[in-house]
């Protein structure tokens, strides 16, 4: 079985400041890992991917992630946060590829001040 | 086309209506998901369908009735819903030809209200 593990219900950071939203993850086999964001009343968006290979993934929009297999962490970064940034973001993790159960974590709220 | 595509947006029903919610995809994907989500919820896994037969049922309540008609149609039927079971619905679907290609593309969701 798989889980994953968001710390914290809400993050608020200043326009231009880093952004950082954690994602550990718990999996008996390698894990593919996600990060999506959604959009008030929207569907969910991928931003990036961890699936094999390279630790350190780029995403949309600035973002990316590194998966650190010691830490069983996949955390979520952005070096400069911008006011359109603030949704609602979801990591989750699935054991194999195709045709796998999606396991979000309980999501954590980005809000950017100005 | 990235698209997945649902329709209608919102939908309002009486607990004794018959109504279905509609996903549609051109991307060539041969695996198609619903999903429901709650208010500040993630989404919760509902069915899985791969090359158009049903893979997985998350032990859903029969009042919930999928269909996939063909691999770019998925259908979700509703009957004789509760109130409990307002939610957002989304549709997604990911590639099952390539495990690289795994991850899911969701649809905009169908915000459905029951009275």
């Amino acid at each position: 079985a798989q889980s994953v593990t968001q710390l914290g219900s809400h993050v608020s950071v200043s326009e231009g400041a880093l952004v950082l939203l954690r994602c550990n993850y718990s999996s008996s086999v390698p894990p593919y890992l996600f990060w999506y964001v959604q959009y008030p009343n929207q569907g969910l968006q991928l931003l990036l991917k961890y699936t094999t290979g390279a630790t350190l993934v780029k995403g949309i929009n600035g973002f990316e992630a590194e998966f650190k297999k010691s830490e069983t962490s996949f955390h979520l970064t952005k070096p400069s946060a911008h006011m359109s940034d603030a949704a609602e973001y979801f990591c989750a993790v699935s054991l194999s590829g195709a045709n796998s159960k999606l396991t979000f974590g309980k999501g954590i709220t980005l809000s950017v001040r100005p | 086309d990235t698209e997945v595509t649902q329709t209608p947006k919102h939908l309002v029903m009486g607990m004794t209506n018959k109504k279905s919610l509609k996903c549609e995809q051109h991307m060539g994907h041969r695996a198609m998901y619903w999903y429901k989500q709650k208010a500040k919820k993630p989404p919760e896994l509902m069915f899985v369908y791969s090359y158009e037969k049903l893979s997985i049922n998350e032990s859903v309540p029969s009042r919930f009735s999928p269909e996939c008609p063909n691999s770019s149609l998925l259908n979700l039927h509703l009957h004789a819903l509760q109130p409990e079971d307002s939610a957002l619905y989304l549709c997604a679907s990911s590639d099952l030809d390539k495990a690289e290609n795994t991850e899911a593309f969701f649809g905009q969701g169908t915000r459905l209200t029951v009275v």
